[in-house]
């Protein structure tokens, strides 16, 4: 079974242009979450979608960051525009049930790791 | 609030010592799951183990066993007879049972040197 896909793996831009990143989730799985990883830190959650629709925004800073999940399948994160505390690894995963469930595994991807100069 | 806490930011061990990485959560859920994950220099988070609230037996999973005590919230993680392929980042998380939600604590990085 293929996991969960992210592209690109590094990506280095300057402050103010705009950056995008995209998830292919595990085959099947209808919860899919975009985490942010700073340096040091543990992931923290930005955003989660059930199917297409989003269940839980609340940390995603919406004045520069957006996302969006086509269909219920793949999904893009978007920054625009890019601040040098955005740097950090992107995280995305899937899990195959969706909310409310304990044992709802979250698969992740390799993620993207952002260098914003 | 809910939060994890590893203490530890870096623990450096040479081969084939026990080694174990410690967890501390606050929660007053009553129904939670406690997860470790294991994150090599690849990047990705490798699940390794979910643990529920009213499961406090330990596990034992070859090299790795898994120490819950309910009493005083902790969550810790030993690796015995450590090996230089151990060497990652590992997170402890909370998870609440009725959300989708995992809390993770700040990281413990492993170092095993042979």
């Amino acid at each position: 079974e293929a996991g969960v896909a992210q592209s690109p793996r590094y990506k280095i831009i300057e402050k103010r242009q705009s950056v995008a990143f995209w998830c292919n989730p595990i085959s099947g799985h209808a919860t899919l979450y975009w985490y942010q990883q700073i340096l040091g830190q543990g992931p923290k959650l930005l955003i989660q979608f059930q199917n297409n629709g989003v269940v839980d925004d609340s940390q995603l800073p919406k004045d520069r960051f957006s996302a969006e999940r086509l269909k219920g399948v793949d999904s893009t994160l978007k920054i625009q525009p890019a601040k040098l505390e955005d740097s950090a690894v992107y995280l995305c995963a899937s899990s195959l049930l969706a909310g409310g469930r304990g044992n709802n595994e979250q698969f992740f991807g390799p993620g993207t790791r952002l260098t914003v100069l | 609030a809910q939060k994890v806490t590893q203490a530890q930011t870096e623990i450096s061990v040479v081969e084939k010592e026990d080694v174990t990485l410690d967890c501390v959560y606050e929660t007053r859920d009553t129904t939670y799951y406690l997860f470790w994950y294991k994150q090599p220099p690849s990047g990705e988070l490798v699940f390794l183990i979910r643990r529920n609230s009213f499961d406090e037996q330990n596990e034992i999973s070859g090299r790795y066993s898994w120490n819950f005590q309910k009493s005083t919230s902790s969550f810790n993680f030993t690796i015995t007879a450590s090996q230089v392929v151990d060497s990652a980042v590992y997170f402890c998380a909370l998870f609440r049972y009725n959300t989708d939600k995992l809390i993770f604590g700040t990281g413990t990085r492993l170092q095993v040197f042979p």
